[in-house]
C-alpha cells in the first residue's frame, strides 16, 4: 500500500527539541521531493519545509527558519524534521506530504499526521 | 494572516453548484499554478486540483478549478453531503520562495 506514516510527536516544553519521522512505503521514496506541512488546532494549513530528492537542498518557512532542519535517508525510506527552540506557536499536527512532479509539484500523498504540543 | 485570502465559509443545498474564491498577488497566484485541497474533519488533506484547473485521477469531474490574474476559484457542482469539508487553495510564492496556503473555506451542505 502506498502510504506515509509519521511519528515522533509529543509534549515538550518551550525551548525544547523534538525529532519527527515519516516513513514511506509502496513507492520509490528516493524519486520524490518531500514536504512537511503543519496545522495548529482549529487553524488552517501552513507549509513548513521542503527537501529535494537527493536531500542536498531544502527550503523553510520564515516562521521556522534557523530552528527546524529537514533531512532524509533514502536508504531507510524516511523523512525527518528536527525541531529545536520550540515555541508555543509550534503546537500543531505535523503532516509529511509527497511532491508529485507529474501534478506540477502538488502534494498528492499525505500522512495521517503527528501531534506536537509545546506547553509551559 | 495568510497571503492567500479565502472566504471563511460557503454553503449550498444538495445538487446545487457552489464556488469558492482565493485571492493572492503577482508574486504568488499571478505567476504560478494554483492547487486545491479538501480536508474532511479529522482527516489528512486530499489533492483536488493541480495546475490551476486539472484533476488528478480519481477526483470527480464535479470539482473544477480556474484562475484569472491574481485570483482563483474552485467550483463544486451537484453538491453532495460528502463534500462537506474545509477547502484550501495553495500556490508557490516567488518572494518567499515557499508554498503558501489560504486560510481555508468551510463548505456546509445544508
Amino acid at each position: 500500500e502506498v502510504q506515509l506514516v509519521e511519528s515522533g510527536g509529543g509534549l515538550v516544553q518551550p525551548g525544547g527539541s523534538l525529532r519527527l519521522s515519516c516513513v514511506a512505503s509502496g513507492f520509490t521514496f528516493s524519486s520524490y521531493s518531500m514536504n512537511w506541512v503543519r496545522q495548529a488546532p482549529g487553524k488552517g494549513l501552513e507549509w513548513v519545509s521542503y527537501i529535494i530528492k537527493s536531500g542536498s537542498n531544502s527550503y523553510y518557512a520564515d516562521s521556522v527558519k534557523g530552528r527546524f532542519t529537514i533531512s532524509r535517508d533514502n536508504a531507510k525510506n524516511s523523512l525527518y524534521l528536527q525541531m529545536n527552540s520550540l515555541r508555543n506557536e509550534d503546537t500543531a499536527v505535523y503532516f509529511c506530504a509527497r511532491d508529485q512532479e507529474k501534478y506540477t509539484n502538488a502534494f498528492d500523498l499525505w500522512g495521517q499526521g503527528t501531534m506536537v504540543t509545546v506547553f509551559s | 494572516q495568510s497571503l492567500l485570502t479565502q472566504p471563511p465559509s460557503a454553503s449550498g443545498t444538495p445538487g446545487q453548484r457552489v464556488t469558492m474564491s482565493c485571492s493572492g498577488s503577482s508574486s504568488n497566484i499571478g505567476n504560478n499554478y494554483v492547487y486545491w485541497y479538501q480536508q474532511r474533519p479529522g482527516a489528512a488533506p486530499k489533492l483536488l486540483i493541480y495546475r490551476s484547473n486539472q484533476r488528478p485521477s480519481g477526483v470527480p469531474d464535479r470539482f473544477s478549478g480556474s484562475k484569472s490574474g491574481t485570483s482563483a476559484s474552485l467550483a463544486v457542482s451537484g453538491l453532495r453531503s460528502e463534500d462537506e469539508a474545509d477547502y484550501y487553495c495553495a500556490t508557490w510564492d516567488d518572494s518567499l520562495s515557499g508554498w503558501v496556503f489560504g486560510g481555508g473555506t468551510k463548505l456546509t451542505v445544508l
